[in-house]
């Protein structure tokens, strides 16, 4: 079943600018992945933030977690159009049945 | 490549035709997994396997059939399948908890 949901749905942008978007889950989690998919294509891990870590960084991208109110924000700085791409969040409850949203489509315009 | 190759890319097949695709990883990884992946739907997982042993079946219909002969490869048979099991379908790979998934760059499987 669906465990992440992703807000908002759609999101357009000018190059240049930051775009954020949030995770909401339901049950407590081992740890919180996000993932990008070029249209079609496979996904692509992003950043994985465990449980007990509330923000973590990697290039230009920065993920926070919420454990209290069981949320998680990917925010991307200084987007390209390659960043055009869907954004999924997905949660580990330890038990390998990894389970993704319904995911954010990010449409970077040049 | 992502170290997650997936055969064949395209498929088309009729609801009477048996088929199967094909994964494989030589990433180390202990942990493969099938996911489906139909348009304005979250990835829905289908089966899991874990050193080569199957830990999910996640309620998939008996048409479609894993085989994992190894921890490298991993297969779906297919055989009368309806149209509305055209989708995307996504092979994975993980080191187990903890880790990040590696995915193929999926079968896109078209029912006629």
């Amino acid at each position: 079943s669906q465990q992440g949901e992703e807000d908002p749905q759609a999101l357009s942008i000018q190059e240049g600018e930051n775009a954020t978007m949030n995770c909401s889950y339901k049950t407590s989690i081992n740890n919180l992945q996000w993932y990008r998919q070029n249209s079609g294509r496979g996904l692509v891990h992003l950043i994985l933030i465990r449980s007990n870590e509330r923000e973590k960084h990697s290039g230009r991208l920065r993920v926070t977690l919420d454990t209290s109110k069981k949320s998680s924000s990917l925010l991307i700085t200084a987007s390209r159009a390659a960043d055009t791409a869907s954004y999924f969040c997905a949660t580990d409850l330890n038990d390998y049945k990894l389970s993704f949203g319904a995911g954010t489509t990010v449409t970077v315009r040049a | 490549e992502t170290g997650v190759t997936q055969t064949p890319r395209h498929l088309v097949m009729g609801m009477t035709n048996k088929k199967s695709l094909k994964c494989e990883q030589h990433l180390g990884h202990n942990a493969m997994y099938w996911y489906k992946q139909s348009a304005k739907k979250p990835l829905e997982l289908m089966f899991v396997y874990s050193l080569e042993e199957r830990v999910e079946n996640n309620s998939v219909p008996s048409r479609f059939s894993p085989e994992c002969p190894n921890s490298s490869h991993l297969f779906l048979h297919l055989h009368t399948l309806q149209p509305e099991d055209s989708a995307l379908y996504l092979c994975a790979s993980s080191q187990g908890h903890n880790y990040g998934y590696t995915f193929g760059s999926g079968t896109r499987l078209t029912v006629v």
